[in-house]
């Protein structure tokens, strides 16, 4: 089993949605969770942190699970510009770990 | 902008050359991370550095070694390139865990 995992996707939406991406992981001792966005050709850009009490930040909701070991990302009202690859960092000790991402297309 | 940036923006290299990549982070990090992403792939995490000491390491063989120096900023050297090291080569700076990316090198060897 691959230590952080997301479902590729893609995930085809149209303007307005919502949507949502979980990411699993394997080490119940990893302690620090994060969404990333990458857009094509770029260089990942923090989303948020993610904690267990949960977050938000505008039409951005994260959420952490430890007992079932894995975070979620909700995109309410998704807009073009949301259209990227959404990946998840799980960090275990000093070792940072990305999901492999999942790829959203917000359509018109 | 994230203040993270990265030399070159562009490399191509032969089998077995040797390659350094150059990274300057945020001011006031003092954190350095490499990552390798190929594409259609979420980055790989190759080292960390802190204060000039590597402090962490993923599944990469030894021909893959870094520097820091003492204003933080950091090298990444590969040797006896392969044709899979093809990839784009991502830093990284933080303070408190939160990892701010430069625009990465694209590295392609033929």
């Amino acid at each position: 089993r691959k230590e952080v995992e997301q479902d590729p996707g893609p995930f085809n939406v149209p303007e307005g949605a919502t949507v949502a991406f979980n990411c699993t992981y394997s080490n119940s001792a990893s302690q620090s969770f994060f969404w990333y966005r990458q857009d094509c050709r770029k260089e990942p850009k923090l989303l948020m942190s993610v904690y267990s009490s949960g977050n938000e930040d505008g039409r951005f909701t994260a959420q952490l699970n430890r007992a079932s070991q894995y975070i979620s990302l909700l995109i309410r009202d998704s807009k073009l510009s949301d259209s990227a690859t959404y990946l998840c960092v799980v960090i275990t000790g000093q070792n940072f770990v990305f999901g492999p991402g999942t790829r959203l297309s917000v359509l018109p | 902008e994230t203040g993270v940036t990265q030399s070159p923006t562009h490399l191509i290299k032969t089998r077995g050359q040797q390659v350094t990549l150059r990274c300057s982070s945020q001011s006031g990090h003092n954190t350095v991370s490499w990552y390798q992403q190929a594409l259609g792939q979420g980055p790989q995490f190759i080292f960390q550095y802190y204060r000039e000491e590597e402090n962490g390491r993923g599944n990469f063989p030894p021909r893959f070694s870094g520097l820091q120096f003492p204003n933080y900023s950091s090298e990444l050297n590969v040797n006896a390139l392969e044709l899979d090291d093809s990839a784009l080569y991502l830093c990284a700076s933080s303070l408190a865990g939160e990892q701010y990316f430069g625009p990465g090198t694209r590295l392609t060897v033929t």
